[in-house]
């Protein structure tokens, strides 16, 4: 199973735009990347999912290079209310697969400061 | 998007004695889920797979006897832990794998264990 390295932590302020890279050399050809983010004391929460190159959606983009090797979570404008560990993972998951084994790694705690 | 509810959200039991969580898939069938525990300020380490129908798989080191876990229905998986210690005091998540939903699996809001 392949294994993510990221950053332990990361300091940001109110309105800036965050980027918290995940490195997986080990990733399989049919690996996903999925990032998630977790409060103290609550479930984590999906962010984003991805393949390869770019995804986009309503609070996060994943940016993804051709070697699959490593991702970018980018996080724009943040808020107090981002403070919160993130973790990327790296697994099978197609549609229909009886898969799903996560593992999850130390995470990043992102701190956002006013 | 599909909801997993998670019972009890916290629970302190004596040492000996047996707790059981649930966990229950609310609008979706999930034919499998995964049981994790996660130790203050650690990452959430997995526990074992639970499929509906047929025994759990545990991961290495995690002791099934210990955590005994039942999959009886399409949305409902319980985790027991048998004769509580303290050292079993944790935050158990379980999640579940929506095919509607494509890949991404849905987390519980926990459970924390507290064992005197």
């Amino acid at each position: 199973l392949a294994k993510t390295t990221q950053p332990i932590s990361m300091d940001s302020y109110e309105g800036q735009e965050v980027n918290i890279t995940c490195s997986h050399n080990n990733i399989a050809t049919n690996d996903y990347i999925t990032w998630y983010q977790q409060f103290p004391s609550q479930g984590p929460r999906f962010i984003i999912q991805g393949y390869k190159t770019k995804v986009t959606n309503e609070v996060a983009s994943l940016f993804i290079p051709a070697d699959r090797k490593s991702s970018t979570l980018s996080l724009p404008r943040v808020s107090l209310s981002d403070t919160a560990v993130y973790y990327c993972l790296v697994g099978q998951g197609g549609r229909g697969s009886t898969l799903g084994r996560l593992y999850f790694g130390r995470g990043t705690q992102l701190t956002v400061w006013p | 998007g599909a909801v997993v509810s998670q019972h009890p959200s916290r629970v302190i039991c004596k040492s000996g004695t047996s707790v059981k969580i649930e966990c229950r898939s609310l609008d979706f069938q999930a034919t499998t889920m995964f049981w994790y525990r996660q130790f203050p300020k650690q990452s959430l380490m997995l526990m074992a797979t639970s499929n509906e129908g047929s025994k759990a798989t545990y991961e290495q080191g995690v002791e099934k006897d210990k955590f005994l876990i039942n999959h009886a229905s399409l949305t409902l998986s319980t985790l027991t832990v048998t004769s509580a210690h303290p050292e079993d005091s944790s935050f158990y998540i379980c999640s579940a794998r929506s095919t509607e939903a494509g890949r991404q699996l849905f987390f519980g809001s926990g459970t924390q264990l507290s064992v005197l």
